[in-house]
């Protein structure tokens, strides 16, 4: 069965520090991972996705398939960056969501 | 590209209620899903569509849950005889082509 974990449900930081957001997975195969995004008041949305390799507001997510790991980085978090961040695993038609980490970026 | 629309955004009902859910994948789409997502937790996977065919339900947590999509666009989430812990937000996604889900912004359910 594949498993989605994120294991801090909230994270705070200041503005302009580094922010990074773990997700980890279980998955027998090659998994395909995303984050998506829901600012405030917001529909859930995608912020990136692992194949396409991308930098979205700046952040980005590399997969480690040794780790399992799928963590979103930011060298310098805004306050706009507040928001609930969900790591998801997509198997076949199944998309698997974590729980959740809300980030929240002090100024 | 247009969005996703849900109806009703709010919903309070007592329990041992029916309520229904509707989803519409604005411009159509073939694959629909519907993810129940309670406080504080991230969406969990009810179930699938395919243009008219459900091809997976095997998330809809009760017999009590039924959804349908008869002409393969707009669907509805039907919920028999409410409880409590079916309070939740339930989200419609339609899936696109590059492999993303596309969500609505939901619809809250409160069951008193």
């Amino acid at each position: 069965a594949q498993r989605v974990t994120q294991p801090e449900k909230l994270l705070s930081v200041f503005k302009g520090a580094p922010v990074e957001l773990k997700c980890n997975y279980s998955y027998s195969g090659s998994p395909e991972l995303f984050w998506y995004v829901q600012y405030s008041r917001q529909r859930l949305q995608l912020l990136l996705r692992h194949i396409s390799r991308e930098s979205i507001k700046g952040f980005t997510a590399d997969l480690n398939k040794g780790e399992t790991s799928f963590h979103l980085k930011k060298p310098f978090a805004q306050e706009e960056d507040s928001a609930m961040y969900y790591c998801a695993l997509k198997d076949n038609n199944d998309m698997r969501f974590g729980a959740g980490t809300r980030l929240t970026v002090k100024p | 590209g247009a969005g996703v629309s849900q109806s009703p955004r709010y919903k309070v009902a007592k329990r041992g209620q029916d309520v229904a859910l509707r989803c519409d994948p604005i411009s159509g789409h073939v694959s629909l899903f519907w993810y129940q997502q309670a406080l504080g937790q991230g969406p969990e996977f009810l179930t699938y569509f395919q243009n008219e065919a459900q091809l997976d339900k095997s998330g809809l947590p009760s017999d009590r849950f039924f959804a349908e999509r008869p002409e393969g666009s707009v669907s509805t989430l039907k919920i028999q005889r409410t409880q409590q812990e079916d309070s939740a937000v339930y989200l419609c996604a339609k899936g696109l082509i590059t492999g993303e889900l596309f969500f609505g912004e939901g619809s809250r359910l409160t069951v008193l």
